[in-house]
């Protein structure tokens, strides 16, 4: 079946360096990729999304690119702050009802 | 205006006991989910109905009971509460078709059993 295979955290870093993260899946297809975020104590937020090969999601100076050949989806930030601390999820999607596939999470921990 | 809200927040009970969690959203969506995330933050969706309809019901114990009275509203009814039920359930919704690209989900209950 479709999976998602994210690296395990947490990542520590520190202010203004560079954060990826990394993401892999296995599905049949050609499924949707996403990346949520989620803050302590909320609940997941998306923060962004590529729907087909090499299209680049972007926001918030976070940036991932959805590579077919590689089947991954690596979640890039040039310069973290520590607003940025929070669990990230990569996920697919892979049916027309919204049913997601989510990675197990990565935990980024950004000190001052 | 609160997206997906659900109620209660928090909610600590003992084995055995019955309980319920409710959501409501007024973003006008048709799809309407619930996740459980447990406490390796692992997240793993639970059902979905879409117009009052059910359309995912993963592998969940039949314990578990979802009811949606409406599109706007989706209720999850927990019998028999056991140690493993313990997680953080999310409430979200979507609109159908292509939109379902993008969930909204709600601040999660925590639901301690003890």
């Amino acid at each position: 079946g479709n999976s998602v295979t994210q690296m395990e955290g947490p990542v520590t870093l520190s202010e203004e360096a560079f954060l990826t993260i990394n993401c892999t899946y296995t599905a049949t297809g050609y499924p949707s990729l996403f990346w949520y975020v989620q803050y302590p104590g909320e609940g997941l937020q998306l923060l962004l999304k590529a729907t087909k090969a090499d299209d680049k999601g972007s926001n918030k100076g976070f940036e991932a690119t959805y590579r077919k050949e590689t089947t991954s989806f690596h979640l890039e930030k040039g310069s973290v702050q520590v607003s940025d601390s929070a669990v990230y999820f990569c996920a697919l999607r892979d049916d027309s009802w919204g049913k997601l596939q989510f990675g197990a999470g990565t935990q980024v921990v950004v000190t001052p | 205006d609160t997206a997906v809200s659900q109620t209660p927040k928090y909610l600590v009970t003992q084995m055995g006991n019955d309980k319920s969690i409710k959501c409501e959203q007024n973003l006008g969506h048709d799809t309407m989910y619930w996740y459980k995330q447990d406490s390796k933050k692992f997240l793993k969706i639970m059902f979905s109905y879409n117009n009052k309809e059910l359309i995912i019901n993963e592998t969940v114990p039949n314990r578990f009971s979802p009811k949606s009275p409406d599109k706007a509203h989706l209720n999850l009814h927990i019998n028999s509460l056991e140690l493993g039920d313990s997680a953080v359930y999310f409430c979200a919704s979507s609109r159908a078709g292509s939109g379902a690209n993008v969930l909204t989900f709600g601040a999660g209950s925590r639901l301690t059993v003890l």
